[in-house]
């Protein structure tokens, strides 16, 4: 069965550093995001992305993060400046479609720890 | 997106079905109703979804309320493995995000 994939597993980083998650979609899919968890809380949503360009985002996501489709098959979250509270396990998820029956599905994600 | 509320947790004995409430009461006409449970150091994994009929697939059923003001997952014969945080998602088409609420935690004994 297709899968999300994301790498690494887990990046250490120094606070101030940039640091980029990487994720392979499932191949077919048009939708993709980024989610975050950090550890105890809820899974919270950063960005949607369609059609090369942003679709929605939350307040967590400023100007401090960036995603980018650099190819066909890789979709990527930049932290330009990395702040302690960045540290998480970040999930990239897909779904073929946008519409509310469309399921997303997940990687196992990165978990980014900030020094 | 509706407001979801969940037990905190249950319990189940292995080999035994397991119903797993959810109450949706703001939940609007056109949203679906999504299931994904999420297994201890791993990302949400889709389980079932769903609009007014039940439905099954190979990991569980979903039975929705009538006035789908609630919802129940079920799983059949639970196993160990099927311990997890389990998350009911009323989604719209007003959005692209899911909102994760804290779940219910199932634990399953052997």
């Amino acid at each position: 069965e297709p899968e999300v994939t994301q790498t690494p597993s887990h990046q250490v980083t120094q606070m101030g550093q940039e640091v980029i998650l990487r994720c392979v979609p499932i191949s077919n899919h048009l939708y993709f995001y980024w989610y975050r968890q950090i550890l105890g809380q809820k899974v919270e949503f950063l960005v949607s992305f369609y059609n090369n360009e942003i679709s929605e985002k939350s307040e967590i996501f400023d100007d401090q993060f960036s995603v980018e489709r650099p190819d066909g098959s890789n979709f990527t979250l930049k932290i330009r400046s990395t702040k302690l509270e960045d540290s998480a396990m970040y999930f990239c998820a897909s779904s073929a479609g946008g519409h509310s029956n469309q399921p997303q599905h997940f990687g196992d994600g990165t978990r980014l720890s900030i020094l | 997106d509706a407001k979801t509320t969940q037990p905190n947790s249950m319990e189940s004995n292995e080999e035994e079905p397991v119903h797993l409430p959810c109450n949706h009461s703001t939940i609007s006409g056109t949203d679906y109703i999504h299931w994904y449970r999420q297994l201890p150091s791993q990302g949400p994994e889709y389980v079932i979804h769903g609009l007014t009929s039940n439905v099954n697939n190979r990991m569980a059923s979903l039975a929705i309320a009538e006035d789908r003001k609630s919802s129940t997952l079920i799983l059949h014969r639970a196993t160990l493995r099927d311990a997890a945080v389990y998350y009911c998602i009323p989604h719209s088409n007003t959005g692209n995000q899911f909102y994760f609420g804290t779940g219910t935690s199932l634990t399953v004994i052997p």
